[in-house]
This record gives structure tokens, C-alpha cells and sequence, in this order.
């Protein structure tokens, strides 16, 4: 099971884009990279998920290296109510065990 | 609405007292799982389930039991639970591989 870093804590300001990086060195062929964002006392919400290269839907976009032994998860011009933890997620996604949430990065957006 | 649903949402109850904690999905979803997080310890896998009828141990499993009888439930099971199960628990449920998981709204336990 690949073990997933990232910053503890990041601080922005309204309007930026922020950038929050995941290195998963042991990341295994088959592994997927999947992230997640949470609110205090709320379930974690699912945010995107890739393979290689680069994925983007609404809310974000992952770049993923040829290597894959990192990810960086962009959010562009982040609000106030993106003030959450983000975790960075490496596992096969073809079996429901061993998804290990780490301790996430603390995201603070400030006005 | 698509989501998954946990019941109840707060709890107190005494140690020994066996307890239910439900969980509903309504999307057709073959995965589940449940989740507990505790301060600094992050979110820990406690049993998932990937079909009806198989069920499988997370990373903390102990004191805990889980069936799933029909695809849309998964009810986690404190036989007799102790204050060291104090926690918020999560129930989460994914239509299969390479998807996320939805998350329920949480349930907060206290044993006291």
C-alpha cells in the first residue's frame, strides 16, 4: 500500500490558485490517485481521481507526472468556503480495503 | 436524491450496551464502507463490503461486526461497546472500481 505526504497545512487568499502536492513514492502499477476535501464534522467528498497525466472536471484539475510518484491537486481561484482538508488518497481501486486517509493538508483560504 | 444515509446522527449510550448504527445507500452502489475518525488520528477503515454477502475486515475492526444482506445497507454493529469507541463514524458506498466514495453525514458516538 502506497503511503501518501503532504503538506501539513497551507494558507491563500481569496482569488488564488492554490496548488497542494501528494508524493506517493511506492506507488504501485495499478494504483489509482484520488482526493478527497472535508469540512469539519462532515464526510469527506469525493474531488477527482486519476491515473497519469492530467484529469480536470469542475471543481479542479490533477497533474500527475510521467513518474507518478507525486500528484498536485490545483484548485483555481479559491473561496473562502474552500477552507477544508484535503487528502490525497493512492490505493487499487478495485477492492474496497486499505483506503488510508492520511492526516490531509489543512487548507486556510483568508479574505 | 442520490446519497448515503446514517442513523442516528448523535448518539450517547453506556459501555456493554449492544448498538446499531444504520446505513442506507440509494444509488445502486456494489462497495461500503464504514469509517471512524478521531483527532489526530485521522480516518480509519473499520470493515468494507463489496457485494451482498461479503464482507471484509478494515484496519480497526475489533469490536466492531458488519453485515450486508441487501445491497443498500450495511449496518455496523457494536456487540459491547466501550468508551475507547467514542468516535465519528462515516459509512461511504461507491458504485465500483475506479470511483470515490459518497460519504454519509456522519454519526458521532459517545460511550460513556
Amino acid at each position: 500500500l502506497a503511503k501518501t505526504t503532504q503538506p501539513i497545512s497551507m494558507d491563500s487568499y481569496e482569488g488564488q490558485e492554490v496548488n497542494i502536492t501528494c508524493s506517493h513514492n511506492n506507488i504501485a502499477t495499478n494504483d489509482y490517485i484520488t482526493w478527497y476535501q472535508q469540512f469539519p464534522s462532515q464526510g469527506p467528498r469525493f474531488i477527482i481521481q486519476g491515473y497519469k497525466t492530467k484529469v480536470t472536471n469542475e471543481v479542479a484539475s490533477l497533474f500527475i507526472p510521467a513518474d507518478r510518484k507525486s500528484s498536485t491537486l490545483s484548485l483555481p481561484r479559491v473561496s473562502l468556503s474552500d477552507t477544508a482538508v484535503y487528502y490525497c488518497l493512492v490505493g487499487v481501486e478495485n477492492y474496497g480495503q486499505n483506503f488510508v486517509f492520511g492526516p490531509g493538508t489543512r487548507l486556510s483560504v483568508l479574505p | 436524491e442520490a446519497q448515503v444515509t446514517q442513523n442516528p446522527r448523535y448518539l450517547i449510550t453506556v459501555t456493554g450496551k449492544k448498538l446499531t448504527v444504520t446505513c442506507s445507500q440509494n444509488m445502486n452502489h456494489e462497495y461500503m464502507s464504514w469509517y471512524r475518525q478521531d483527532p489526530g488520528l485521522g480516518l480509519r477503515q473499520i470493515y468494507y463490503s463489496m457485494n451482498v454477502e461479503v464482507t471484509d475486515k478494515g484496519d480497526v475492526p475489533e469490536g466492531y461486526k458488519v453485515s450486508r444482506k441487501e445491497k443498500r445497507n450495511f449496518p455496523l454493529i457494536l456487540e459491547s461497546p466501550s468508551p475507547n469507541q467514542t468516535s465519528l463514524y462515516f459509512c461511504a458506498s461507491r458504485p465500483g472500481a475506479n470511483y470515490g466514495y459518497t460519504f454519509g453525514s456522519g454519526t458521532r458516538l459517545t460511550v460513556v
